[in-house]
């Protein structure tokens, strides 16, 4: 199973938008509402942000939201914050049935 | 609360195996299943399987069937995976995290433990 393609890193100032690809196949992003997005900082543990394509935990700021359209599902975070600076997955059920993760994305808030 | 506590760094030889653990706390131990993500320095996650709890049932990526084993102790409610034949390249943070509930994020892993740092050296 490959994994999903993200880009490798994103940035953008306080208080913009910034949106993140993941994008795979009919097979796992185009045929599951199941992609979740986690947020990883330097040496912790990943944290969910996003499951289902679009629902946010409990918890989770409603800056964070998710889509999805085709075999491409993507990540958008407004109103950025110095906070958001770290590493981003996606992650989709597959068809084999597994789970694949993206290659990870670096947001670097200028 | 939710918690899962995972056992301490581990330092390897090629070929031996390593035995990882993830303890958890603060919720139904058998009603959730439990994934095993591992994440290379620099690199990203990368799945490798899950337990359920309740049953011992397991299913893992196909690139790990044969060398990967993941058991349980409902006892003391915790989850374990062994490595073997280990190399060099196996050298990662591996972490357990808790499958969602059947009810609401079944498919995402909603709690993760703090990761146990395995490195292969000789």
């Amino acid at each position: 199973q490959s994994a999903l393609a993200q880009p490798a890193s994103v940035s953008g100032s306080p208080g913009q938008s910034i949106t993140i690809s993941c994008t795979g196949t009919s097979s796992d992003v185009g045929g599951y509402n199941y992609v979740s997005w986690y947020q990883q900082h330097p040496g912790k543990a990943p944290k969910l942000m996003i499951y289902d394509v679009s629902n946010r935990p409990s918890g989770v700021s409603n800056r964070f939201s998710g889509s999805k359209s085709g075999n491409t599902a993507s990540l958008t975070i407004s109103g950025l914050q110095a906070e958001d600076e770290a590493d981003y997955y996606c992650s989709s059920y597959t068809s084999t049935p597994s789970w694949v993760f993206g290659g990870g994305t670096k947001l670097t808030v200028l | 609360q939710v918690q899962l506590v995972q056992s301490g760094a581990e330092v390897k030889e090629p070929g031996a195996s390593v035995k990882l653990s993830c303890k958890a706390s603060g919720y139904t131990f058998t009603g959730y299943y439990m994934h095993w993500v591992r994440q290379a320095p620099g690199q990203g996650l990368e799945w490798m399987g899950w337990i359920n709890p309740n049953s011992g049932g397991t299913d893992c990526a196909q690139k790990f069937q044969g060398w990967v084993t993941m058991t349980r102790d409902t006892s003391i409610t915790t989850v374990y995976m062994e490595v073997s034949r280990l190399q060099y390249d196996d050298t990662a943070v591996y972490y357990c995290a808790r499958r969602g509930s059947s009810q609401l994020n079944y498919y995402a892993m909603d709690v993760w433990g703090q990761g146990t740092t395995v490195t292969v050296s000789s």
